[in-house]
């Protein structure tokens, strides 16, 4: 099945800070989101972009679908932004039927 | 914003007893799922369902789990004779699909968190 994987596990930044999240899939895709899981457990859909590039406040992201990444940009952090973010595909198209998450990246804002 | 709704938040049960877990997906939605998390790893596929029957299932989705949709709103994932190690949180979601629309987006409830003692 498809591979995801991101890149950093782990990321300390202080407050105010700017941060690059990575998502490498192995093949192609129909679908890709961007979802941030906060302290209580809770998936929050940030983003559905299978291509293309889309804003929203302090966050953005970029998906090239041609090189098989995407990216999430997150700007001027604030401690809320705390939480493990996940990127999670969907391939179509007789692939797997659902969505493959990756393992996230855990972002730790310190004030 | 439509939302997808789960019932309970929290469940704890009993080693060995059956338990179950209840979604309302997004009315015009024509896809449903199930997804584990256990505490500290990834979002795990278990399976989806489509016209009243399950369209894929995972490795993990054996037969103590079945999942049915009892009424037109309701969506349940039952995981019978439950072991410690089914303690994780459920997320159900919901999609549209509607293929030719470039919409595949999912749309996740806020999850169950279940502990088996």
């Amino acid at each position: 099945g498809i591979q995801v994987e991101q890149s950093p596990p782990d990321l300390i930044l202080q407050e105010g800070a700017n941060s690059t999240l990575r998502c490498n899939f192995s093949d192609s895709v129909n679908n890709l989101q961007w979802f941030h899981q906060n302290p209580w457990g809770q998936l929050i859909n940030l983003f559905y972009i299978p291509s293309g590039t889309k804003q929203n406040g302090r966050l953005s992201a970029t998906t090239v679908a041609t090189e098989r990444y995407s990216l999430l940009y997150i700007s001027s952090s604030q401690t809320t932004d705390s939480g493990v973010y996940f990127c999670a595909v969907f391939e179509g198209g007789g692939g797997a039927d659902g969505l493959t998450f990756g393992k996230g990246t855990h972002l730790i804002i310190q004030p | 914003e439509p939302e997808v709704t789960q019932t309970p938040s929290h469940q704890v049960t009993q080693m060995g007893q059956e338990v179950i877990l209840r979604c309302v997906p997004i009315s015009n939605h024509l896809y449903f799922y199930w997804y584990r998390q256990i505490l500290g790893q990834k979002v795990e596929f278990l399976v989806s369902f489509y016209n009243n029957e399950i369209s894929e299932k995972s490795e993990i989705f054996d037969d103590q789990f079945s999942v049915e949709r009892p009424d037109g709103s309701n969506f349940t994932l039952k995981i019978r004779s439950t072991k410690l190690e089914d303690s994780a949180m459920y997320f159900c979601a919901s999609s549209e699909r509607v293929w030719g629309s470039g919409n595949y987006g999912y749309t996740f409830g806020s999850g169950t968190r279940l502990t088996v003692v």
